[in-house]
């Protein structure tokens, strides 16, 4: 079953709007959750985190929103930028054991100019 | 800045063949991690090392795959023979200890293997 889900697999937005990303996990044992950003033959680049302690962080234009009663956490990209056309994914860590990360399927956004 | 550097970068071979992975990740990073990413999904872990020793490769192939980490340094992920569901992108991560709970891992730019 799939912990990390990220239900769009693409997103269309115009340069300069608002990009949103979304992401739901099931397990409540996650503590600690990740964005990556990956182009097309490249390894995936981290982009920012968010503690399950807290609701928001923010880095420049990107600003991820954690909703744990809901399970839910977010990307938000503004502006977007035709640079920030790639694949996006979501990952979550549990807390204790091995610290692994958990991924979702992606999200691939496209900023039109 | 430092980076987790994977070879070769992409590869092709056979089936039935024996095909091999080397990283190195970033000086002083002491978790290494193998993932899988097939076309389309996200990536899968198939090892995780600390230091030398492997804490979890449940969703390793053992019948085929192996990873090591002698030194606790760079690593070697090997399959054995390939087959054509192997193909794939392999990437290496890593990510830091030192005295506090691992944060974000930092990923190679991967190995594309195609298996023919």
């Amino acid at each position: 079953d799939q912990q990390v889900k990220q239900n769009s697999p693409s997103l269309s937005v115009q340069e300069g709007r608002i990009s949103i990303l979304n992401c739901d996990y099931t397990n409540s044992m996650f503590d600690y959750f990740l964005w990556y950003k990956k182009y097309p033959a490249e390894g995936p680049t981290f982009l920012i985190s968010i503690s399950s302690i807290k609701d928001k962080n923010e880095d420049g234009r990107f600003t991820v929103f954690l909703n744990k009663s809901a399970k839910h956490l977010s990307l938000h990209i503004v502006p977007s930028q035709p640079g920030d056309s790639a694949v996006y994914f979501c990952a979550a860590r549990t807390q204790g054991g091995s610290e692994k990360l958990v991924f979702g399927k992606g999200t691939k956004l496209t900023v039109n100019p | 800045e430092a980076e987790v550097a994977q070879s070769p970068r992409y590869k092709i071979t056979e089936k039935s063949q024996a095909v091999a992975f080397w990283c190195d990740p970033i000086s002083g990073h002491a978790t290494l991690y193998w993932y899988r990413q097939i076309l389309g999904q996200g990536p899968e872990l198939l090892v995780q090392f600390q230091d030398e020793s492997v804490v979890d490769d449940s969703q390793l192939p053992k019948d085929r795959f192996s990873a090591e980490r002698l030194k606790g340094v760079d690593s070697t992920l090997k399959i054995q023979p390939a087959e054509l569901g192997d193909s794939a992108m392999y990437l290496c991560a890593s990510s830091g200890r030192g005295g506090r709970r691992n944060t974000e891992a930092f990923f190679g730019q991967g190995t594309r293997l195609t298996v023919v």
